[in-house]
């Protein structure tokens, strides 16, 4: 069956960079992207973007340009998001979810939560 | 960028009852690109709906979808306990992917 298991929680601080991963398996990962989407406490759910793991191409919300990477490491069927520059307001679920090609967010890993404070 | 407002924010009703949520956009949506996703408290979302009108693997056929080019409903015909939850319209026609505001479904 498909799955997306994340990373576990982290405490970081202000201005610190933050790697959160997302190991796919019960699929060909290389066949599908994969997107991320944060929740902020008791907020609504905000796209960041996405990866193809085939070619490793990116497309990021305006909002997070400069401050997000996605990367893949196909060999182990895992993405990775990293945040750089940590504000007290990038306190969040983040989700990987998978997508196919014009397709819906079809599986959904269960969360990293992520906390920034001093 | 496609902005979806929800409505309404809060929906209060009986276990038994229909649910009627609306989900309008400020443009057309491409081809019907609209999904619906319900996430439970301590959840990931969890797809519910594509093409704004087909039920995702699993989805029971008390949920159907509706709609067109800007305006969408999510129904549910007969209130479950297990239905009590948030409900997210989402448009994937294309970057950036939004998401509507959310409504909450309680019970009353």
């Amino acid at each position: 069956q498909v799955q997306l298991v994340q990373s576990g929680a982290e405490v970081t601080k202000p201005g610190a960079s933050v790697k959160v991963s997302c190991k796919a398996s019960g699929y060909t990962f290389t066949d599908y992207y994969i997107h991320w989407v944060r929740q902020a406490p008791g907020q609504g759910l905000e796209w960041m973007g996405w990866i193809h793991p085939n070619s490793g191409g990116t497309v990021y919300a305006q909002k997070f340009q400069g401050g997000v990477t996605m990367t893949r490491d196909t060999s182990i069927s895992t993405a990775y998001m990293e945040l750089s520059r940590l504000r007290s307001d990038d306190t969040a679920i983040y989700y990987c979810a998978r997508v196919s090609w014009r397709g819906p967010f079809d599986y959904w890993g269960q969360g990293t939560l992520v906390t920034v404070s001093s | 960028e496609v902005v979806l407002t929800q409505s309404p924010g809060t929906l209060s009703l009986s276990l038994g009852e229909r649910a009627t949520l609306s989900c309008r956009a400020s443009q057309s949506v491409s081809s019907s690109y609209l999904a619906w996703y319900q996430q439970k408290p301590g959840q990931a979302p969890r797809l519910l709906m594509y093409g704004a009108s087909s039920r995702a693997s699993g989805i029971p056929d008390r949920f159907s979808g509706s709609g067109s080019g800007t305006d969408f409903t999510l129904t549910i015909s007969r209130l479950e306990p297990e239905d009590f939850a948030v409900y997210y319209c989402q448009q994937y026609g294309g970057s950036p992917y939004t998401f509507g505001q959310g409504t909450k479904l309680e019970i009353k």
